[in-house]
């Protein structure tokens, strides 16, 4: 059974720019949930999907936007980037919201 | 109050001896509680979980103790390798009972396993 995958992998972006992070959950998993790793902050949560509806939302502002498609796939989206957005992102899929979730590699932003 | 805390920040173990990192959280509602192991490099990855009107869970050489009136959690894992060396994290949800399932991650625990 194939795991969370996420892509790109590395990404390097420019300050002010928009950035799209997509994110294929495990075959049968509903739930798709986003998290932030920083050095600093640790592991924050950003959003989380089941079905298609946004369930729950962490203390992120606004620039942080995501979605969830009919076959379960996630993107989110990080617009008018900053230096600080710098981080780890995860995604992480479930069938049941945040019980028993994996988490994909990850895709490395970085903002310069 | 959804905070979760977790010690120690770093750990030196001896080949062959016993880990241990401690959890504890305020939140009563929640009822999920996982440990995940993360490799540099790597996403967390699920190492066992527990609920709390369970007082102890065992996979293997990992064992989770829980203590619901303290409000507190263990992961002990006994015989370590230098192969468990990797950062460990806490977390807690309250997946089973509501419509929240976001994970509350403790810091983290740097193990390092010595041959």
């Amino acid at each position: 059974k194939a795991g969370v995958t996420q892509t790109p992998r590395y990404l390097i972006k420019t300050r002010g720019q928009q950035v799209t992070l997509s994110c294929s959950p495990i075959s049968g998993h509903r739930s798709v949930s986003w998290y932030q790793q920083t050095p600093g902050q640790g592991l924050q949560f950003l959003f989380e999907y089941f079905s298609e509806t946004q369930r729950n939302k962490g203390n992120f502002p606004g620039r942080f936007s995501g979605r969830q498609f009919s076959n379960s796939r996630s993107e989110m989206n990080v617009s008018t980037l900053e230096l600080g957005d710098s981080a780890l992102y995860l995604c992480a899929s479930s069938t049941k919201l945040g019980v028993e979730a994996f988490f994909g590699q990850g895709t490395r932003l970085t903002v310069v | 109050q959804q905070q979760v805390k977790q010690s120690p920040q770093s750990l030196i173990v001896q080949k062959g001896g016993i880990s241990i990192i401690n959890c504890a959280y305020e939140n009563t509602a929640f009822d999920y509680f996982p440990w995940y192991q993360q490799f540099p490099g790597k996403g967390p990855a699920l190492l066992i979980a527990i609920r709390p009107d369970v007082s102890e869970k065992k996979e293997g050489r990992f064992t989770i103790s829980f203590n619901k009136s303290a409000k507190q959690f263990s992961l002990h894992i006994m015989d370590s390798q230098p192969g468990d060396s990797a950062t460990y994290f806490c977390a807690a949800s309250m997946g089973y009972g509501g419509s929240q399932g976001n994970l509350i991650f403790g810091k983290g625990t740097k193990l390092s396993v010595k041959p």
